[in-house]
């Protein structure tokens, strides 16, 4: 089975500077028959259920503010927050669905 | 506008059954599948299966076969998720989500129907 690890836990940062949460799958999420890469990423805040935020490892849903942006491929994946707001707070999960589907454990993101 | 709007929150005895609903609008139901994610309190996300919509075929992941039920009323635009001989170990957030190409990834959930099991 696939294994999606989150890397850090935690993480603080100053308002306005950059956050970078990275995701590592145990195996290749890259299809290559149409050069997919199978990751997304989501947002919940609490209290609220996830919110979906880039798929296909780069494609920003609709509405998704610019400062957010996913990068990598196989298996290691980034996801960049450009500048930190205050509203950006949460909890942020990689998911692969290469193989079912499998959430990484969660990257809290707090204001330093 | 896409909307899933689930039932609200379960307080069973271990043993018992629930039956949690997720009732769905504004957009065409058959084209998209629903899935279920269960999230226990302070924890991650656990996908537990979907369901196709079109055809009302549930799949179940691995963990979720046996206890758990997935189905489907077109009449209503509403899919249900019933757990069966609950546990206390079934404590959690219920989400249902609309799903692109089958299982991949979801673009608009409820808002969670909380579960709780306690004798």
């Amino acid at each position: 089975d696939i294994v999606m690890t989150q890397s850090p836990d935690s993480l603080a940062v100053s308002l306005g500077e950059r956050a970078t949460i990275n995701c590592k799958s145990s195996q290749s999420v890259l299809y290559s028959s149409n050069n997919k890469n199978y990751l997304a990423w989501y947002q919940q805040k609490p209290g609220q259920p996830p919110k979906l935020l880039i798929y296909w490892a780069s494609t920003r849903e609709s509405g998704v503010p610019d400062r957010f942006s996913g990068s990598g491929s196989g298996t290691d994946f980034t996801l960049t927050i450009s500048s930190l707001q205050a509203e950006d707070v949460a909890v942020y999960y990689c998911q692969q669905y290469y193989n079912t589907v499998l959430f990484g454990q969660g990257t809290k993101v707090e204001i330093k | 506008q896409v909307q899933l709007v689930q039932s609200g929150s379960e307080l069973k005895k271990p043993g018992a059954s629930v039956k949690v609903s997720c009732k769905a609008s504004g957009y065409s139901l058959a084209a998209y599948t629903m899935n279920w994610l269960r999230q226990a309190p302070g924890q991650g996300l656990e996908w537990m299966g979907w369901i196709n919509t079109d055809t009302g075929n549930p799949t179940y992941a691995q963990g979720f076969r046996g206890r758990f039920v997935f189905s489907f009323d077109s009449s209503v635009s509403t899919a249900y998720l019933e757990i069966s001989s609950l546990k206390t170990d079934d404590t959690a957030f219920y989400y249902c989500a609309r799903g692109t190409g089958g299982w991949y990834y979801f673009d608009y959930w409820g808002q969670g129907s909380p579960v709780t099991v306690s004798s």
